[in-house]
């Protein structure tokens, strides 16, 4: 089946940074892109950026531009999340979730939106 | 960019019929027909309801229905089920993706 598999909990001290890994399994990683969303407690959801597994293209969300970078391994089906100088605020659970968007000739939009989610990983940023 | 604006809450008795808004402007909302809605349920991931502002994944129930009038975006939940109560956010495709603030769902 479908799936995205997300690594585990991570707790990191202010300044430092993580990773966080989705390995896909159950379709062809390449056809689609995945997205990157956070969760901070108690608080709604924050889209982090997205990038194309088949061209390694990305679109950070401008908050998180320098902080953030988005990367696939093709050869394992897995993405990976890093962000650094990390900050009390940057605690939440990090979604990794397959999005599809195609362009297609003439300018029209087809987006299927996030329709494969992992499980979710928390990241605690405490000194 | 700024979220898209939801209403905190909507409540609804079993059997009745409820509409979440989603409001962005014409840079996002307005400008595609891409939104997306998703069911959040305490402690789980979300899963897709909607995408395409109104197509209806398989296996999702013809109960959610979703459409668009201008920058404002909507879910409809009919026939509310004890199962219904979660979060939903909207997200809008504008270049980027845009979440809404979420709305939470109480069945009376």
């Amino acid at each position: 089946q479908v799936q995205l598999v997300q690594s585990g909990a991570e707790v990191k001290k202010p300044g430092a940074s993580v990773k966080v890994s989705c390995k896909a399994s159950g379709y062809t990683f390449t056809s689609y892109g995945i997205s990157w969303v956070r969760q901070a407690p108690g608080q709604g959801l924050e889209w982090m950026g997205w990038i194309s597994a088949y061209n390694g293209n990305t679109n950070y969300a401008q908050k998180l531009q320098g902080r953030v970078t988005m990367t696939t391994d093709t050869s394992t089906s897995t993405a990976y999340m890093e962000l650094r100088s990390l900050r009390s605020d940057d605690t939440a659970v990090y979604y990794c979730a397959r999005d599809l968007i195609i362009i297609a000739a003439a300018g029209t939009y087809y987006y299927y939106g996030m329709d494969v989610w992992g499980q979710g990983t928390t990241v605690t940023v405490s000194s | 960019q700024s979220a898209l604006t939801q209403p905190a809450s909507v409540s609804g008795s079993p059997g009745q019929s409820i509409t979440i808004s989603c409001t962005g402007t014409s840079s996002d909302v307005g400008s595609y027909n891409l939104v997306s809605w998703y069911q959040q349920h305490p402690g789980k991931a979300p899963k897709l309801m909607i995408y395409e502002g109104s197509k209806r994944p398989s296996g999702v129930s013809n109960r959610f229905s979703g459409s668009k009038s201008g920058n404002t975006a909507s879910l409809t939940i009919s026939g509310l089920q004890a199962e219904d109560e979660a979060d939903y956010y909207c997200c809008s495709y504008a270049g980027t993706r845009v979440f809404g603030t979420g709305t939470k769902v109480t069945v009376l």
